[in-house]
């Protein structure tokens, strides 16, 4: 399958630092990556939508402004926690889906483990 | 989006199959059957989808009823290294993103 990676795959930052999160196609390109968070115990939970070029399409309660979103290139976006708290150590995993018609499968990263004392 | 039911847990003996099923009774005719995996503390990992017929690759089989109501992914000689939490998900064809719900823990012993 095609691989997707993200980096870093843990973070340790103080309350009120930004931290960015880089999330990358390897070997194909993706129109549309997406943005999950998991908390312990639960399930994925999608944050928000990127296509290529345009603007992120956020779910409902996650706040665009902490959470920045770019997707500049058909191979990269990046997520950046800005002025992170406590409440927002978390799970974050990218997910990207390729180019083309018909039905492409979505792959996910490896996920990033971010911890905000 | 249909949504899926899947029992929280199951246990299965290294070596033997894994029968994992998943209930979409409201699937709609453009909808597709995906299933995901996640091992503890990694990202999910794609394992294989359908939309009426079955299929296998690699990794599993996937037996869809003919009404599509259901589907049972099967792990045909599960490993220690099968274990993890297993999504049953169900997708518009298009662009839609992936819904996942709590899925079923796998638990593969010795």
């Amino acid at each position: 399958g095609a691989v997707v990676s993200q980096h870093p795959s843990w973070v340790i930052c103080k309350s009120g630092t930004s931290v960015k999160i880089e999330c990358r196609s390897l070997d194909f390109q993706a129109t549309t990556m997406f943005w999950y968070r998991q908390f312990p115990k639960q399930s994925l939970m999608l944050m928000a939508t990127s296509n290529e070029g345009s603007k992120a399409t956020y779910e409902q309660g996650v706040e665009k402004d902490k959470f920045l979103i770019n997707h500049a290139s058909l191979t990269l976006s990046t997520l950046t926690v800005t002025s992170a708290h406590p409440e927002d150590s978390s799970f974050y995993i990218c997910s990207a889906r390729g180019t083309g018609g018909g039905e492409d499968t979505q792959y996910f990263g490896p996920g990033t483990r971010l911890t905000v004392l | 989006d249909a949504k899926t039911t899947q029992p929280p847990s199951m246990d299965c003996a290294e070596g033997r199959a894994a029968n994992l099923p998943c209930n979409h009774s409201t699937i709609s005719g453009n909808e597709y059957v995906y299933w995901y995996r996640q091992i503890h503390s990694q990202g999910p990992q794609y394992i294989i989808h359908g939309l009426k017929n079955n299929e296998t690759n690699e990794m599993a089989s996937l037996i869809i009823t003919e009404d599509r109501k259901s589907s049972t992914l099967i792990l045909p000689h599960a490993t220690l290294r099968d274990t993890a939490v297993y999504y049953c998900i169900v997708r518009p064809s298009g662009y839609s993103t992936l819904t996942f719900g709590k899925g079923t823990m796998l638990l593969v012993s010795p």
